[in-house]
């Protein structure tokens, strides 16, 4: 069984960076590392992910401010957010597609607020 | 980006009941769509993927259709864990997208 936990500050000025890091534990043969969001009360938003080759996609939105990378021997994946605003106050999920074509997630990490606060 | 639009937004409806939600996209993804559930507080969990398949431990009275713009999640016999918001997410291209999701309440 796979399981996902992110870790990281939980109040990040604004200007700074936000930084997540997500610890995989279990076995599977894992292809999409992806972090999405949901700001209170909205639905979730997809910020990138990290191909198991090393490849990243990112959702333009977020204007070029997302680095996402993963060090494959600690098995984790890390999120930072450059340049925060309020706006980039939400619950972050790390999930996992164990699926190569399908790109569905079927793995997650119970979530964790960050707020965006002087 | 793809929108995809879900319908209703909200609903109530009692343990036994049929529940039908309807996901729509802006363009023909043939059937890279995925159904999630989410209960307060939660993380997503998968449901459904890739239009019709049930993932593995999710209950039988789950189902979904559909293709190219038009999908469909069937709860066949509403049960009381079931109560949630859920929403439909599509694959077919980056960015991925949901739909704003259709939340599931007592009547």
């Amino acid at each position: 069984q796979v399981q996902l936990q992110e870790s990281g500050p939980g109040l990040v000025k604004p200007s700074e960076t936000l930084s997540l890091t997500c610890n995989v534990s279990g076995d599977s043969l894992n292809y999409f590392w992806s972090w999405f969001r949901q700001p209170p009360g909205k639905e979730l938003e997809w910020i990138g992910y990290v191909y198991y080759t090393g490849t990243t996609n990112y959702n333009p939105s977020l204007d070029n401010r997302i680095t996402v990378s993963q060090d494959t021997s600690k098995k984790q994946f890390s999120l930072k957010l450059h340049s925060v605003t309020a706006a980039d106050t939400a619950v972050y999920y790390c999930a996992i597609s164990s699926s190569a074509a399908g790109r569905y997630f079927d793995y997650w990490g119970q979530g964790m607020l960050v707020t965006v606060s002087s | 980006d793809i929108q995809m639009t879900q319908s209703p937004s909200s609903l109530s409806a009692s343990v036994g009941d049929r529940v039908t939600i309807t996901c729509r996209s802006s363009q023909n993804i043939n059937t890279f769509l995925n159904w999630y559930q989410q209960k307060p507080g939660k993380a997503p969990k998968l449901l459904i993927y890739v239009a019709s398949n049930l993932q593995s431990g999710v209950p039988s009275h789950f189902s979904g259709s559909g293709s190219g713009t038009d999908f469909t999640l069937t709860i066949s016999s509403l049960q009381p864990e079931d109560f949630a918001t859920y929403f439909c997410q599509q694959s077919y291209s980056t960015p991925f997208t949901f739909g704003g999701g259709t939340k599931v309440d007592i009547k």
